[in-house]
């Protein structure tokens, strides 16, 4: 079955500065890859997704990467902010509907 | 997403009682989903469902029940809590179609002495 990798576990990156979280799948047939972010106490949130038809896509300050190649994606956030602080989740799905999640990136904006 | 609802969401209870959780969305979505989370170990799946009267073992399904007699209800029974099933519970559903997003409800915290 479908198992997604996700690095690092936590990152801690000054205000302003860019953050990067890398996943790696290993099924071939992911075609969805959805990131969630879950703030403290919250539920997770679908903040962007990508299909495996694009290589990348950006909202705003959020882009994400998709290398189908090396079965890699990546989520980019740019000029971070405090309220950006948060567990971040990538994830796969191979074309059904069962989601298969990382383990999940602390992510630390320090003031 | 106020479409799905979960309750309660703190419970507190003690080894060997029966809690059942609940879910409920009103986006009439085929697929519903259980995870439980605990520290250092993300998101689990417990059950799943692809429609009413189907449902699926997930990851972690032991000593946990579920049924969906209709599309908008997917209750999760634990038949005899005990110390180890202490974690945040999620529910979450997705559109019919296939490579949706889930959404979540806010979570149950359930703590069992």
């Amino acid at each position: 079955g479908e198992n997604v990798e996700q690095h690092p576990s936590t990152l801690s990156v000054q205000e302003g500065d860019s953050a990067v979280i890398k996943c790696t799948y290993s099924d071939s047939a992911s075609n969805y890859f959805p990131w969630y972010k879950q703030e403290l106490g919250k539920r997770p949130q679908l903040i962007i997704d990508i299909r495996s038809n694009v290589g990348e896509k950006k909202d705003q300050r959020i882009a994400v990467t998709l290398n189908k190649t090396a079965k890699h994606f990546s989520l980019h956030i740019t000029e971070t902010q405090p309220e950006d602080s948060a567990v971040y989740f990538c994830a796969a799905i191979d074309g059904g509907f069962k989601t298969i999640f990382g383990a999940g990136t602390r992510l630390f904006v320090k003031a | 997403d106020a479409g799905i609802t979960q309750s309660p969401r703190y419970k507190i209870t003690e080894t060997g009682r029966q809690v059942t959780l609940m879910c409920h969305q009103t986006w009439s979505h085929s697929y519903m989903f259980w995870y439980r989370q605990d520290l250092g170990h993300g998101l689990r799946l417990i059950y799943y469902s692809a429609a009413a009267d189907i449902t699926d073992k997930g990851e972690v399904p032991d000593g946990y029940v579920v049924s969906r007699s209709k599309t908008e209800n997917f209750p999760l029974t634990l038949e005899s809590a005990t110390r180890s099933q202490t974690s945040v519970y999620f529910c979450a559903s997705s559109e019919s179609r296939l490579n949706q997003p889930q959404h979540f409800g806010d979570g149950t915290r359930l703590s069992i002495l």
